[in-house]
């Protein structure tokens, strides 16, 4: 089974500072790889997803996540943190092969502080 | 188009009871997963269906039921409800089956507690 380590279950950042969420996956061969993000009291929602092509990708919001496989990684990123970034994110993967099961890390809650 | 709708929002059972958590989607999605979220552990697949009469099981599977009659439901039933099964629950949906890097839907959540 695949296993998905996020570093850090909280994260703190001033209002306009870098954000890094970082995410670091176990098998050899890549797979598809997720970042959702949940506000208090709701459903995940899809920020930005990397399946095959250019490793830097785009999401919502300002958010881009880079595959590094040389690293087994797919950090996520926002030059610049606003106020409403504040929630649970969390980096997911599932197999190219079977697809149908999918692994969530453990979760990253930021703050941003104004 | 509601997307993937969740009922109850809140349950409270004692331990022993059953029920059902109802999970819906009007997207005609074929893949539908239900998940447990749970504090530092994140989100923990219980049981998938890849359409309708087609249903397999997760990382965490045990304690739960699930059957897929339609396109549109997925229910997840506990039978003998434990504390253990306190937890969060979400109901997913994407398109395709073989489709595996297609957006996961995610309805509102059924927080579930149990005494």
């Amino acid at each position: 089974a695949q296993s998905v380590t996020q570093l850090g279950s909280h994260v703190s950042v001033s209002e306009g500072a870098l954000v890094l969420l970082r995410c670091n996956y176990s098998s050899s061969v890549p797979p598809y790889l997720f970042w959702y993000v949940q506000y208090p009291n709701q459903g995940l929602q899809l920020l930005l997803k990397y399946t095959t092509g250019a490793t830097l990708v785009k999401g919502i919001n300002g958010f881009e996540a880079e595959f590094k496989k040389s690293e087994t990684s797919f950090h996520l990123t926002k030059p610049s943190a606003h106020m409403s970034d504040a929630a649970e994110y969390f980096c997911a993967v599932s197999d190219r092969g079977s697809g149908n099961q999918f692994y969530f890390g453990t979760g990253t809650s930021l703050t941003v502080i104004p | 188009n509601a997307g993937v709708t969740q009922t109850p929002k809140f349950q409270v059972l004692k331990t022993g009871q059953s029920m059902t958590l109802q999970c819906a989607q009007d997207m005609n999605h074929e893949y539908m997963s239900w998940y447990r979220q749970d504090p530092g552990m994140g989100l923990r697949l219980i049981h998938y269906s890849v359409g309708a009469g087609i249903t397999d099981q997760g990382e965490v599977p045990n304690g739960y039921n699930v059957s897929r009659s339609t396109t549109e439901d997925f229910p997840l039933r506990l039978l003998s409800a434990a504390p253990s099964q306190t937890s969060v629950y979400f109901c997913a949906s994407r398109t395709g089956t073989f489709l595996q890097a297609d957006t996961q839907y995610f309805g509102p959540g059924t927080r579930l507690t149990v005494l």
